[in-house]
């Protein structure tokens, strides 16, 4: 497509539940990495991927979270038995190629999280 | 790991005027970009600087990788430059996350 594309745009959900996010890459992307905005604040990293595969799961909070990327296109965030504290903006990028790192990541517009 | 740090935390300009963020990071860095989040969430890319000089219209952004800072130079600012400016950092790492700094957060006043 021609940009990153996430959905839903915005998800309320009680305390307890389990959430899924996706991300539709930009098409031919072979990097797509996950980050956490939490109000007023910068970008947290979470997961990255290339190809299919995660090679950096570091920013992980914790193990309630996971994520797969299937097709080497979209890819789901899945937060199990949902806390007050996952309510963020989950945001996904692609970019091209990783490695050297030299090319810039692309956004989407982010899913905005409310856990009541 | 990396530190990236922003200055200032937040800017108020009036319509018209010219102002400089920094951005200082704390070792060597493979890749820079700057973002511009506007007041609906979205992450703008603007520049794709890990070294150099850009521009792009009234917007212009100077790297010093061997002095491990940026800056972004905004001219003639206008109410539509409101919102919060990220700059963001891949280290020598080679997964190609972005680490974040703070934000400088910018209102523009008619």
């Amino acid at each position: 497509g021609a940009g990153v594309s996430q959905s839903p745009s915005n998800k309320v959900t009680e305390k307890g539940k389990d959430v899924e996010l996706r991300c539709d890459p930009i098409s031919g992307h072979t990097a797509l990495y996950w980050y956490r905005q939490r109000l007023g604040q910068g970008l947290e990293f979470l997961i990255y991927f290339q190809g299919n595969s995660a090679p950096d799961k570091s920013g992980l909070p914790s193990d309630r979270f996971s994520a797969e990327r299937t097709g080497e296109s979209v890819s789901t965030l899945t937060i199990q038995r949902t806390q007050q504290e996952d309510s963020a903006v989950y945001l996904c990028a692609s970019s091209p190629r990783v490695g050297s790192g030299n090319q810039p990541q692309h956004f989407g517009d982010g899913t905005r999280l409310s856990i009541l | 790991g990396i530190q990236v740090e922003q200055s200032p935390p937040d800017l108020i300009l009036q319509e018209g005027a010219n102002s400089t963020l920094r951005c200082n990071f704390s070792d060597s860095v493979n890749n820079l970009q700057w973002f511009h989040q506007n007041p609906w969430g979205q992450l703008i890319n603007l520049f794709y600087i890990p070294s150099g000089t850009k521009q792009n219209g009234r917007l212009s952004a100077t790297t010093v990788a061997t002095e491990r800072y940026s800056l972004l130079y905004i001219s003639s600012s206008q109410t539509t430059d409101s919102g919060v400016y990220f700059c963001a950092v891949h280290g020598s790492s080679n997964t190609g996350k972005l680490i974040f700094g703070q934000g400088t957060t910018l209102q523009v006043k008619p």
